[in-house]
């Protein structure tokens, strides 16, 4: 049962800590999204990685946000330090660029709470 | 750059069908997607369409207009399940898979 596993799945943390949210993607999925999810915004595109390349980070807050793909099989997205506002559900997902329908798969993402 | 707009909220009686609208408009465009989400789960791929006209996928359909600038997913026989957010999509220009989405509409269906 193919899947994209992230971890954690629940967080809360205090301002001013480290957050890192880690992220599986499907084996074989060359693509990797970083998504944010709140009442307010809807889903946001945050940062984009093909065949570990990022791609497009513009979504992202530069000063505290970095997303990296250490491995194929790895995308982390960290925030230092973290602030209330990043309250939110982050969500990974990952496609086969070669498909063709451009599907995404998402994880069941990490809800992270910064008090 | 994308503009997608979507009602914000739906209610509907179980059996019943209901039509969710998706207007966009984007300086490129390669297809759109709609997506449903479960309240606190990730969202989960439903249609795409490519071209003009109805694409029928059991009690889900799916239609768009290029011209218009429109897109509708229809869902018949509602269940109480289908209740979720509905997601219209659109690919960012230059990059296929990279999605914007809309709002979400949230559909509540009622017995």
């Amino acid at each position: 049962d193919a899947r994209v596993t992230q971890t954690p799945r629940d967080k809360v943390t205090e301002m001013g800590q480290e957050v890192t949210m880690r992220c599986q993607p499907i084996l074989g999925h060359n693509t990797v999204f970083w998504y944010r999810q709140t009442m307010m915004q809807g889903l946001e595109l945050l940062a984009y990685f093909r065949n570990r390349a990022p791609l497009d980070d513009s979504g992202m807050p530069k000063d505290r946000f970095s997303a990296e793909m250490p491995d194929a099989t790895l995308a982390t997205l960290k925030i230092q330090p973290s602030e209330p506002r990043d309250s939110a559900v982050y969500f990974c997902a990952s496609a086969d660029a070669s498909a063709g329908t451009g599907e995404l798969f998402f994880g069941e993402g990490s809800r992270l709470t910064v008090l | 750059g994308q503009n997608i707009d979507q009602p914000t909220e739906m209610t509907a009686t179980e059996g019943a069908i209901v039509q969710i609208n998706c207007t966009y408009q984007t300086s490129g465009f390669n297809g759109l997607f709609w997506y449903q989400q479960h309240a606190g789960e990730a969202p989960t791929f439903l249609s795409y369409n490519v071209l003009d006209g109805l694409e029928e996928k059991g009690r889900f359909s799916s239609f768009l207009s290029r011209s218009k600038g429109y897109s509708y997913l229809l869902l018949k026989e509602l269940q109480m399940k289908d209740s979720a957010s509905y997601l219209c999509a659109v690919p960012s220009p230059g990059g296929y898979n990279k999605l914007i989405f809309g709002a979400g509409t949230r559909l509540a269906v009622h017995p």
